[in-house]
């Protein structure tokens, strides 16, 4: 079984909508990450939460937001879509360790806005 | 603030050995991080780098200097399905930021 899930996989959507993207986890850390990845820009953070009463901004935030529901369940948001949110969408956890603080990301979710 | 410079695209052969270099200008730094990613998938864990100095695990090494903000990555043995990309992922305080990624295409 995958440690971390997302749901869905694919999304379609059109301007205006609001929709959720959904993230689980069953490797027990307590940090939780959204990413976005679009071509030609890598991976850019949009929140993270350090626990379950922890929510932080990423770099690109606005137009965005989420939920911490439980330890292992983080919720992204997207309240209005336009066009320019279309892109993969990864949620990603890590323990937080001394040493190193490694990632691991789920399988991702691809978004399209019309 | 947070700048990561690596080749955007690499060609090697299959078999053969290929270095993808990193710098990088990051505050509060304390590690360098390299994930793999195949094309449409997620990325994976490959290497992390707290000292300077060279740290092998199989085919794959990374090296870190840091008082040079340089890292790379050195892939031996290419095989076929080496093709992907490397991203380079500087830790800082809080976050890791993760470069635009070399895509390297192994041919054979």
């Amino acid at each position: 079984d995958a440690d971390v899930t997302q749901t869905p996989r694919n999304r379609i959507t059109k301007t205006g909508k609001r929709i959720m993207l959904e993230c689980s986890q069953t490797k027990g850390h307590d940090r939780m990450y959204w990413y976005r990845q679009d071509p030609g820009l890598g991976l850019r953070l949009i929140y993270y939460s350090f626990d379950v009463k922890d929510i932080n901004k990423g770099e690109i935030s606005d137009g965005y937001s989420v939920s911490r529901q439980a330890q292992a369940k983080f919720s992204l948001s997207l309240e209005s879509a336009i066009p320019n949110q279309t892109a993969l969408y990864f949620c990603a956890t890590s323990d937080g360790g001394a040493r190193t603080d490694t990632q691991y990301f789920g399988p991702g979710t691809r978004l399209t806005v019309l | 603030g947070q700048n990561i410079d690596q080749p955007t695209e690499m060609t090697a052969t299959e078999g053969a050995i290929v270095q993808i270099n990193c710098t990088y200008q990051t505050s509060g730094f304390n590690g360098l991080f390299w994930y793999q990613q195949h094309a449409g998938e997620a990325p994976t864990f490959l290497s992390y780098n707290v000292l300077d100095g060279l740290e092998e695990k199989g085919r794959f090494s990374s090296f870190l200097s840091r008082s040079k903000g340089y890292s790379y990555l050195l892939l031996k043995e290419l095989q076929m399905k080496d093709s992907a990309s490397y991203l380079c992922a500087p830790g800082g305080y809080q976050k890791v930021t993760f470069g635009t990624g070399t895509k390297l295409q192994v041919i054979p």
